[in-house]
C-alpha cells in the first residue's frame, strides 16, 4: 500500500519568512496530493491540492510542487503570519482508490 | 452549519463497552470516510462508502469495529468491547467523487477515551 513520508515534523519560523514542508510518497500509481491544514482543536481542512499532471500551482501566499519522477511534493508558504500555526499534512491518493495515505503532520509555529 | 457533522463530540468510556459515533455528511456528498487520529499522527483511513456500499476497510480494522451507512446519507462506525488503545480521534469526512481530484471535508471529530 501506499506509505507517505513528511518532513521536518516540527517547524519554527519568523513572521515574514517563508516555510517549506516535504513530502514522498512510495506508491508511483498516486496521482492527487492534497495537503491539510489543523489548527489545535479543529477539523483538518483543504487549504491546497495538486494532480500529477501538474508541476507547481500557487494559491496566494501557498504553492505545492510536484516531482513525479522522484515521488515526493512540497508545500511552500511565503510572508509567513503567525495565523499561519498550524498542523500541516500532506497526503497521497491513487487512480480508482478511495482513500487518502496521510503524512504524521508537520507543526509550523511562526514566531511574530 | 451545513458542513460534515459528528455526534457525540466526545465519548468517555470504560473498557469492554461498545461505542456508537454518528456522521452527517454534506447533503450532496456521496462519499464518505471515516479516519482515526492519534496525538502526532496523521488520520489513519478505517474505511469508506459509496453511497451505501462500503468499498473498502483498512486490514487494522479489527472485527470489533463495524460501519454502516443504511440510505446512503448518514454513517455509523461501533466499536465494540473497547479497548485503551481505540482511545482517539475518530474523523469522518465526505467529498463528491468527481474523479479527477477528491477534497475532503472533514467533520470535527468524535474524542473516544476509553478508561
Amino acid at each position: 500500500g501506499e506509505n507517505v513520508e513528511q518532513h521536518p515534523s516540527t517547524l519554527s519560523v519568523q513572521e515574514g519568512d517563508s516555510a517549506v514542508i516535504k513530502c514522498t510518497y512510495s506508491d508511483s500509481a498516486s496521482n492527487y496530493f492534497p495537503w491539510y491544514k489543523q489548527e489545535l482543536g479543529k477539523r483538518p481542512q483543504l487549504i491546497i491540492d495538486i494532480r500529477s499532471n501538474v508541476g507547481e500551482k500557487k494559491d496566494q501566499r501557498i504553492a505545492v510542487t510536484l516531482n513525479k519522477t522522484a515521488k515526493h511534493f512540497s508545500l511552500h508558504i511565503t510572508e509567513t503570519q503567525p495565523e499561519d500555526s498550524a498542523v500541516y499534512f500532506c497526503a497521497a491518493r491513487g487512480t480508482n482508490a478511495g482513500k487518502s495515505t496521510f503524512g504524521d503532520g508537520t507543526t509550523l509555529t511562526v514566531k511574530p | 452549519d451545513t458542513g460534515v457533522s459528528q455526534n457525540p463530540r466526545h465519548k468517555i468510556t470504560k473498557r469492554g463497552q461498545n461505542v456508537t459515533f454518528r456522521c452527517d455528511p454534506i447533503s450532496e456528498h456521496n462519499r464518505l470516510y471515516w479516519y482515526r487520529q492519534t496525538l502526532g499522527q496523521g488520520p489513519e483511513f478505517l474505511t469508506y462508502f459509496q453511497n451505501e456500499a462500503q468499498l473498502e476497510k483498512s486490514r487494522l480494522l479489527s472485527d470489533r469495529f463495524s460501519a454502516e451507512r443504511p440510505k446512503g446519507s448518514f454513517s455509523t462506525l461501533e466499536i465494540q468491547r473497547t479497548e485503551q488503545g481505540d482511545s482517539a480521534m475518530y474523523l469522518c469526512a465526505s467529498s463528491l467523487d468527481a474523479g479527477q481530484s477528491e477534497k475532503l471535508f472533514f467533520g470535527s471529530g468524535t474524542q473516544l477515551s476509553v478508561l
